[in-house]
């Protein structure tokens, strides 16, 4: 099984450029989440989705865009990027509804390495 | 809100040694979730052990097991048998009851796994 599949694996930005990072999961997960993971820091939520056609705020939403119009699919999108994004975002996974989400890991991709110049 | 903190930027042990990883939460929650990940140099992250906490018996899988002190507010990892392949980062995670299943991550330990 490919499990969370997030592409690209590297990308370079320079200011003001925009782009979009896919994620696939093969699992049939209801919720999926977009994470950025900067050096010193835990994980932070920038979006996330509980259900296709439906996205929600993070923790550190601005400036980043989501879209989940397949259940398999979770894209984010950078409008116009800033050097302060430059950092690893991560995707992940997880069962949702009912009291045994709760308990349900989530399930990662390899994560993008994005620099922003 | 809630918080988590890994007090230790960076831990080291011999190999087939045994380490404790700390872990303290903050939280006015009586029900909630707790997991450990490990996230080694390949980036991924991967669960490691996951506790409930109802439960008062503290979670293990095989060389991994916690001690959660829940009045503490504590849910410290023990690996024991330490291996090189436990090289990684270690995150711990609070999952709220009134979330939306989110998480709320420390900031991570380092484990160094010396031969």
């Amino acid at each position: 099984n490919a499990g969370v599949t997030q592409t690209p694996k590297f990308r370079v930005l320079k200011t003001g450029q925009s782009m979009t990072l896919l994620c696939a999961q093969d699992m049939n997960h209801e919720y999926m989440y977009w994470y950025r993971q900067d050096p010193g820091m835990g994980l932070r939520l920038i979006h996330y989705s509980v259900g296709e056609g439906t996205t929600a705020k993070g923790e550190v939403p601005d400036g980043y865009n989501v879209s989940r119009l397949k259940k398999q699919n979770f894209l984010l999108g950078l409008e116009s990027a800033a050097p302060s994004q430059t950092s690893v975002y991560f995707c992940a996974s997880s069962h949702g509804g009912g009291q045994t989400a709760y308990n349900s890991p989530l399930h990662f991709g390899n994560g993008t390495r994005l620099t922003v110049t | 809100a809630q918080t988590v903190t890994q007090s230790q930027p960076e831990m080291s042990v011999q190999e087939a040694e045994t380490v404790t990883l700390s872990c303290t939460y903050d939280t006015s929650e009586s029900d909630y979730y707790l997991f450990w990940y490990k996230q080694p140099p390949s980036r991924q992250m991967i669960l490691v052990i996951r506790q409930e906490a109802y439960k008062q018996q503290n979670a293990t899988e095989n060389r991994f097991s916690v001690n959660f002190q829940k009045a503490a507010k504590s849910f410290s990892l023990k690996i024991s048998d330490s291996q090189l392949g436990d090289a990684a980062m270690y995150f711990c995670a609070y999952r709220s009851m009134d979330s939306n299943y989110q998480l709320i991550w420390g900031a991570g330990t380092k484990l160094i796994i010396k031969p």
